[in-house]
């Protein structure tokens, strides 16, 4: 079974400009995360999904970051435009439902490393 | 608000050592703990996950319990291997967030 796959692995970016990040969860997962991990720090959630309906994205900076989910599969984070502390690895995850949380089989993928200079 | 605190930050042993990375939480009304393994630039694998009303999971040489009450978990590595070498994440889920909460991470290095 393929595991949740992410592009671009790493990406440099200089400050001010754009960049976007997808996602391809594990077939017939229907909930899929976005987290935000910082060097030396936890991942932390940006926004969940369900299908193609968003969940929680209370700690999505709305200002700069988007995220969507066309057709309840792919997903697509977006920063517009980025800043120096958004440099972190953006990690993706699916499960097949939100209750799976309780039960651990959440999945990650190896994450986008974003470098803001 | 939850908030999940991991000590020590970094540990270097010796291989064949057993060892124990802690792990505390400030709000105890979860769901379950959990703990991952991130190797370097790879995303999370989950190593054991305890229930709320359970004490203790195993697998293999790891072995982590969990003490609701007092808001503590412990993981605890028996004869430590080089390939044990990565970044331990614990995570907790429930209470008032319904979210999964991840602590800071002890990064061990195990030295042949």
């Amino acid at each position: 079974e393929a595991g949740v796959a992410q592009s671009p692995r790493y990406k440099i970016i200089e400050k001010r400009q754009s960049v976007a990040f997808w996602c391809n969860p594990i077939s017939g997962h229907a909930t899929l995360y976005w987290y935000q991990q910082i060097l030396g720090q936890g991942p932390k959630l940006l926004i969940q999904f369900q299908n193609n309906g968003v969940v929680d994205d209370s700690q999505l900076p709305k200002d700069r970051f988007s995220a969507e989910r066309l057709k309840g599969v792919d997903s697509t984070l977006k920063i517009q435009p980025a800043k120096l502390e958004d440099s972190a690895v953006y990690l993706c995850a699916s499960s097949k439902g939100t209750q799976y949380v309780r039960t651990g089989e959440l999945f990650f993928g190896e994450g986008s490393r974003l470098t803001v200079l | 608000k939850q908030e999940v605190t991991q000590i020590p930050a970094a540990l270097s042993v010796p291989e064949g050592e057993n060892l124990v990375l802690n792990c505390s939480f400030t709000d105890s009304a979860i769901y379950n703990l959990q703990w991952f393994r991130q190797d370097p630039g790879k995303g999370l694998t989950s190593l054991l996950l305890i229930q709320s009303s359970q004490r203790e999971q195993t697998s293999g040489r790891l072995n982590a319990s969990l003490d609701k009450s007092s808001g503590r978990s412990t993981l605890y590595i028996a004869a430590s291997q080089p390939g044990d070498s990565a970044t331990y994440l614990c995570a907790v889920y429930g209470g008032a967030t319904n979210k999964l909460i991840f602590g800071t991470g002890t990064l061990l290095a195990v030295q042949p």
